[in-house]
């Protein structure tokens, strides 16, 4: 069965760095799509970003990227340049044509003035 | 605003009760998901639907039941109510042959059972 882990329950970062949260997973499937959501305090689930498991080349939005290691099943976000208003829970997830959306436990991330 | 629309917004009632709620996802879209959030958990997949019938389940509770109408709304409903039922209920949708599996999800019901 797919499992999704964050091994981050909190993370913190200064306005204007860099931060990189974690994510693992679990599967023997080759083609699989891999996303983070961003949960803000008003609870609204925000997709911010999708990796297919076919493309090499890791994908980019404005201020966040990714980095996915399929070997490793790894799939980790950065944010450059936060800013306050990314404060919010991050949700990292799988989903395959066989499985249903797996989320991972979440990683609570705190932009500090 | 991902045009995905729950309602209501917030839910009070007590256990042993009933409850529906609604969901209508964003025109064009067939496919309807339900999930469940404890507090600050992840999200946890109860039900699909497409097109008006059950695609695929998940870890629902016999107590639990949804339907997909002929206009794509979908109803989640919860009967028996226990206190570990409240949870943030996320209703998400996803465009018809979509091959990049996205999901655009509602603003959530959040259910406090007393």
């Amino acid at each position: 069965a797919q499992t999704v882990t964050q091994s981050q329950p909190e993370m913190s970062v200064q306005e204007a760095e860099t931060v990189t949260l974690s994510c693992t997973y679990d599967t023997s499937e080759n083609n699989y799509y891999l996303f983070w959501y961003k949960q803000p305090p008003s609870r609204q689930m925000i997709l911010v970003i999708r990796q297919e498991a076919y493309k090499q080349q890791n994908a980019t939005e404005n201020r966040f990227s990714v980095n996915f290691q399929k070997a490793a099943k790894s799939f980790s976000l950065k944010i450059s340049d936060s800013q306050l208003g990314d404060t919010a829970m991050y949700f990292c997830a799988f989903k395959s044509g066989f499985s249903d959306m797996r989320f991972g436990a979440g990683t609570r991330l705190t932009v500090k003035p | 605003d991902s045009g995905v629309t729950q309602t209501p917004k917030h839910l009070i009632t007590a256990t042993g009760q009933r409850v529906t709620l609604r969901c209508s996802p964003r025109s064009g879209d067939l496919s309807v998901y339900w999930y469940q959030q404890s507090l600050d958990q992840g999200l946890q997949f109860l039900i699909q639907y497409y097109n008006g019938e059950e695609r695929a389940k998940g870890n629902i509770l016999e107590r639990f039941s949804a339907q997909q109408f002929p206009d794509l709304h979908s109803e989640l409903n919860l009967s028996s109510l226990e206190l570990g039922d409240s949870a943030l209920y996320f209703c998400a949708s996803s465009p018809p042959g979509s091959k990049t599996y996205e999901q655009y999800f509602g603003p959530g019901t959040r259910l406090t059972v007393t």
